[in-house]
């Protein structure tokens, strides 16, 4: 059984700070890498996609992959409010098979 | 307006029951997949279809069965539902999942919550 692991949390940060977001996962050749942000009683929505080794930054969010360690993280610069909810790792195997983690629940205090 | 719906939004039934779940995208995607999601485990997926007759098993198929007769419509069906299938069940869609070094979204339906007793 192939895995995505993340810290439940909740992950607690002040208003303006950087929020932390980690992931790692079990299987080498996954190629494809995502964050979706859960808010309480809504559905998934993808915020960032990344392939390749390195950052990739969207606005306030950068996803940070790192193949060889087995680990994406993303980031979330100038945290408000709203970015208080629920962000899931996915991940992409060998058949498209996307394998969820269990998500990390992140508040940010005003 | 660009959407996934999934019918019904709540449902209580009993154990043995057979019942399906609809799921239905306007947005004439290729890929569609059914997702539960439970306290603690997040999201686990059932079955996707890369297009019309074309499915395969997800992480937890056991139980379940699905149809692609059409490409906007993936129903999910519990022939005999039991009560480990209580569960909030999340249909999605993409043009595709991903792609080298793109991806499309995947949008998602508002979800189904099964209660079954």
């Amino acid at each position: 059984q192939k895995e995505v692991e993340q810290n439940s949390g909740p992950l607690s940060v002040p208003e303006g700070a950087i929020a932390s977001l980690n992931c790692t996962y079990s299987d080498r050749g996954s190629q494809s890498f995502f964050w979706y942000r859960q808010y309480s009683g809504k559905s998934p929505e993808l915020i960032m996609f990344i392939y390749s080794n390195g950052d990739k930054e969207d606005g306030r969010f950068t996803a940070q992959l790192n193949k060889a360690s087995q680990y994406v993280s993303l980031l979330i610069r100038d945290s408000q409010p709203s970015d208080s909810a629920t962000y899931l790792c996915a991940v992409l195997e060998y058949g498209n098979k996307l394998v969820f983690g269990a998500g990390t629940i992140l508040r940010v205090k005003s | 307006e660009a959407q996934v719906t999934q019918n019904p939004r709540y449902l209580i039934t009993v154990t043995g029951k057979k019942l399906t779940v609809t799921c239905s995208q306007n947005m004439n995607h290729e890929y569609m997949s059914w997702y539960r999601q439970d306290p603690g485990l997040g999201l686990r997926q059932i079955y996707y279809s890369m297009n019309v007759e074309v499915t395969d098993k997800g992480d937890v198929p056991e139980g379940y069965k699905v149809s692609r007769k059409e490409k906007r419509n993936f129903p999910l069906i519990l022939e005999s539902p039991s009560p480990n299938q209580t569960s909030l069940y999340f249909c999605a869609s993409s043009r595709r999942l991903a792609g080298g070094y793109s991806t499309d979204t995947q949008y998602f339906g508002p979800g189904t919550r099964l209660t079954v007793l």
